[in-house]
């Protein structure tokens, strides 16, 4: 099995550019998670899909970001525009069921830096 | 009061000791209770997962659980250099069905 598939595995942009994250989850998988990084804040859940219909948006900072889920093998998650604070790491996962008794696998994340 | 409290650290043991990693929660309705680890510049990966109130041994891990105290630890027996990583305790079900809430990480660091 590939694992979680994410693209680009590095992004660096100005301030006031669009970014836009991929991810594959595991084939088979129903649930997708995205969750971004920082050292201040540790790993924050940000938006998570079941069967491509996104459950919880809590965690999304504000409107410059955005998520879809076109398909079950494809997501992404898109800042606009983006912003220094949002400079992090950020990681997709996905679960088979996403019960809460689930494993959830994480993909190698995208280290994004907006300068 | 944080969902997940872990310390942050750093823990530091020599190699061969044992490595103690504690987790506190608020939610009591937390039915599942994960433990991932996280090398420098690398993803989360699991390495344990408990449900029930007690101690489960994987290998050189023992994840210890008690539902009353709101309290999960990790113990790694024969610590080795290679076990130095961020260890994330991470909690679902609860009000959180579906999602995980994760504690900020305890540095640990095994020295030869």
């Amino acid at each position: 099995d590939a694992g979680v598939i994410q693209s680009p595995r590095h992004e660096v942009t100005e301030m006031g550019q669009e970014v836009t994250l991929r991810c594959k989850p595991i084939s088979g998988h129903n649930s997708l998670f995205w969750y971004r990084q920082t050292m201040m804040r540790g790993l924050e859940l940000l938006i998570y899909f079941n069967n491509n219909v996104p459950i919880d948006d809590s965690g999304m900072p504000e409107d410059r970001f955005s998520a879809k889920m076109p398909n079950a093998s494809f997501s992404t998650l898109k800042i606009q525009p983006s912003e220094p604070r949002d400079s992090a790491v950020y990681f997709c996962a996905s679960s088979s069921s996403g019960r809460s008794t689930d494993t959830q696998y994480f993909g190698p994340g995208t280290r994004l830096t907006v300068l | 009061q944080k969902e997940v409290e872990q310390n942050s650290g750093p823990l530091s043991v020599p190699e061969g000791a044992i490595a103690s990693l504690n987790c506190t929660y608020s939610d009591r309705g937390s039915q599942s209770f994960f433990w991932y680890r996280q090398y420098s510049g690398k993803s989360p990966e699991l390495i344990m997962f408990i449900y029930s109130n007690g101690d489960k041994e994987d290998g050189r891990f023992t994840a210890q659980l008690n539902k009353a105290s709101q309290y999960v630890s990790l113990l790694i027996r024969d610590s080795q250099p290679s076990d130095s990583a961020t260890y994330l305790c991470a909690l679902g079900g609860g009000t959180s069905y579906g999602k995980l809430t994760f504690g900020q990480g305890t540095i640990l660091t095994v020295h030869p």
